[in-house]
Parts: structure tokens; sequence; C-alpha cells
């Protein structure tokens, strides 16, 4: 499968301030990328979908201008946390896939962001 | 859209005794169907995964099968060993990319 990496894999900042994550793509041309929050003892949940060079497409009830995507590349996407609260605290995934419907999507590490 | 139940939420077995988690799904339009194993603090791994037009995968110790008619499937792990517990994910693929994931379980492996 796909090697997928994410920096940081933690990140602890004060209340109000902008925190941004990587997630890379090591050995496969993803032409999509998932971000996906997690909380403790929680299921996976999809904030939104990018593929190279488009908008990315939120979840419902997923703010668009606090949680900032960018799929620059094949290999890099970004999610950038704005004016971070407490409450988005948690742990945050992000996962690789191909170009054919049903393809295998492969996970980073994960980032745990804790805001202060 | 898509619901994906997974049960049970927690398992606990004895070192080399089987493990089996069921998940059920919504949407019969759903063709693809993986399982991802999660340890403390990672990302989720994927184990193995089935497609529609198989009713019964295996990898070594480990298998899924998958019942279209009833939408459900399960992941069965024999021979368990500790570096099994973690917490397990199904999940469903809704359309061309979505996946919907279970509520999960945790598995701990009892020497």
């Amino acid at each position: 499968g796909a090697v997928v990496s994410q920096h940081p894999s933690w990140v602890i900042c004060k209340s109000g301030t902008s925190v941004k994550i990587e997630c890379r793509s090591l050995d496969f041309q993803a032409t999509t990328m998932f971000w996906y929050r997690q909380f403790p003892k929680q299921s996976l949940m999809l904030m939104a979908t990018s593929n190279e060079g488009s908008k990315a497409t939120y979840e419902q009830g997923v703010e668009k201008d606090k949680f900032l995507i960018n799929h620059a590349s094949l290999t890099l996407s970004t999610l950038t946390v704005t004016s971070a609260h407490p409450e988005d605290s948690s742990f945050y995934i992000c996962s690789v896939t191909g170009p054919r419907k049903g393809d295998e999507q492969f996970f980073g590490p994960g980032t745990r962001l804790t805001v202060l | 859209g898509e619901n994906v139940e997974q049960h049970p939420s927690t398992l606990s077995v004895q070192e080399g005794d089987s493990a089996v988690i069921k998940c059920t799904y919504s949407d019969s339009a759903s063709n693809y169907f993986p399982w991802y194993k999660q340890e403390l603090g990672k990302g989720p791994q994927l184990i193995i995964d089935i497609r529609s037009n198989v009713g019964e995968k295996k990898d070594q110790r480990i298998a899924v099968t998958l019942n279209k008619t009833a939408k459900h499937f399960s992941l069965h792990i024999t021979e368990t060993q500790p570096e099994d517990s973690a917490v397990y994910f199904c999940a469903a693929l809704q359309g061309a990319q979505k996946l919907v994931f279970g509520q999960g379980t945790r598995l701990t492996i009892n020497p």
C-alpha cells in the first residue's frame, strides 16, 4: 500500500491561533486525499475530500472557512485550522487514494491537536 | 446515505481463541468493504477488504465474509495473539470514494 506521512505528529497551540497540518503521500500519486477527525474513543468522521488542483468538498456541518484545505500537488495536502478553540482539539488523520472507484484508502499516522 | 453499524463495541477473548466482529450496512449499492486496525495513537491500517463480487476472502489468520442479501459483513480472526489487541473499524464505500465507518470494536486478547 501507499506510505503516508503527516506533520506534525502532535501540536499544542493557544486558543485563537491557526495551525497547519501537512499530509504527504510518499510513494503514491494521490489524486484524492481525505481529511478525517477522530475524537477520543470515537470513530473516524470525514471532514472533507480534496482532489488535486480543485477546491475541497466539505461534509455537512464542517465549516470550510475554519478548516482550510489545500491540495496543491499529487503528493501534498494541507489542513489549516484557523482561530482554533479547545473544542477543535482532536486527532486529525488524512488518507489518500487513487483515481479508480473503490481504490483502497491508505491512512496517515494522524496529528494530535490540543488547543489550550 | 450509507449507515454502518458495528458490533460488539468491545470484545475480550483468550489468546488462541477466535474473534468475530460484525457490521451491517444500509446502502445496497455499496460494493467495497474494508477493515482497518487502529492501535493507540496511530492511524488506521488496512488489514483486509472485500468487494461485492465475492463472498469470502482470507489472508492467513484473518478472513472477511460478505452477505449481500442481508447486507452484512464480518471479520474473523483466528488463533488470536496479544498483538491483535487494537480497535477495529469496518467501513463501506458510499458512492465513488467516500468511506463510511462503523463505530469501532475494541478487541482485547487476554494472555
